[in-house]
């Protein structure tokens, strides 16, 4: 079984500031990594995945994240937001055995707001 | 290449009614997962169908059912409807047995009376 924690339910930034959601997951058997942006009222959109390879991936927005085995943490960072990036953020896991159901555990998301 | 749909987007029923849901899937995805989202929470796992059969559940209730149709859309039934279910469900469709993600629908808010 996996769970995720995200540490902060809202992160209040000033436009152009640097800013971290953090994500820590558990799980016994190895995972994929993804973050979802769900803006007022619409679904989920997918920003950014870590599947293998490379630890550091990034959005075409900005946007990357870090996945760390040792911490178990897949945090989410941005060097400079814009009021657009106001939204709610979900880290989720799903197991990495392809076979089953391809279920994804989320956290309890991070409501970013971005003030000019 | 058309994305998830899904309809109604939104609904009110009284409790103890019955609703159906439906969602087309990305076109080229052949498994359908369901999740529901309370206000203020983050999204929960319902089941996911594959070849028209249940192929996983979470932790709800046996009045959650659903169906997988040979072209791959899928209906969410829920029976004798409560308060606590008003939430916005979401769709989701994914390729099976593959390392990739999966893509959502906008949703259909459901409001319990």
């Amino acid at each position: 079984a996996q769970s995720v924690t995200q540490l902060d339910s809202q992160v209040p930034v000033f436009e152009e500031a640097p800013v971290e959601l953090r994500c820590n997951y558990s799980s016994s058997v190895s995972v994929y990594l993804f973050w979802y942006v769900q803006y007022p009222n619409q679904g989920l959109q997918l920003l950014l995945k870590y599947l293998s390879g490379s630890t550091l991936v990034e959005s075409i927005n900005g946007f990357e994240a870090e996945f760390n085995k040792s911490q178990t943490s897949f945090h989410l960072r941005k060097p400079s937001v814009h009021i657009s990036d106001t939204a709610e953020y979900f880290c989720a896991v799903r197991s990495s055995i392809i076979q089953g159901a391809q279920k994804l555990v989320f956290g309890q998301g991070t409501r970013l707001t971005i003030n000019p | 290449e058309t994305g998830v749909t899904q309809s109604p987007t939104h609904l009110i029923k009284t409790r103890g009614q019955q609703v159906t849901l439906r969602c087309s899937s990305q076109s080229g995805h052949n498994t359908v997962s369901w999740y529901q989202q309370a206000l203020g929470q983050g999204p929960q796992f319902i089941f996911q169908y594959y070849r028209e059969e249940e192929n996983g559940r979470g932790n709800f209730p046996p009045r959650f059912s659903g169906l997988q149709f040979p072209n791959y859309s899928s209906e969410l039934n829920v029976n004798a409807l409560e308060l606590d279910d008003s939430a916005l469900y979401l769709c989701a469709s994914s390729l099976a047995n593959r390392n990739t993600e999966a893509f959502f629908g906008q949703g259909t808010r459901l409001t319990v009376v």
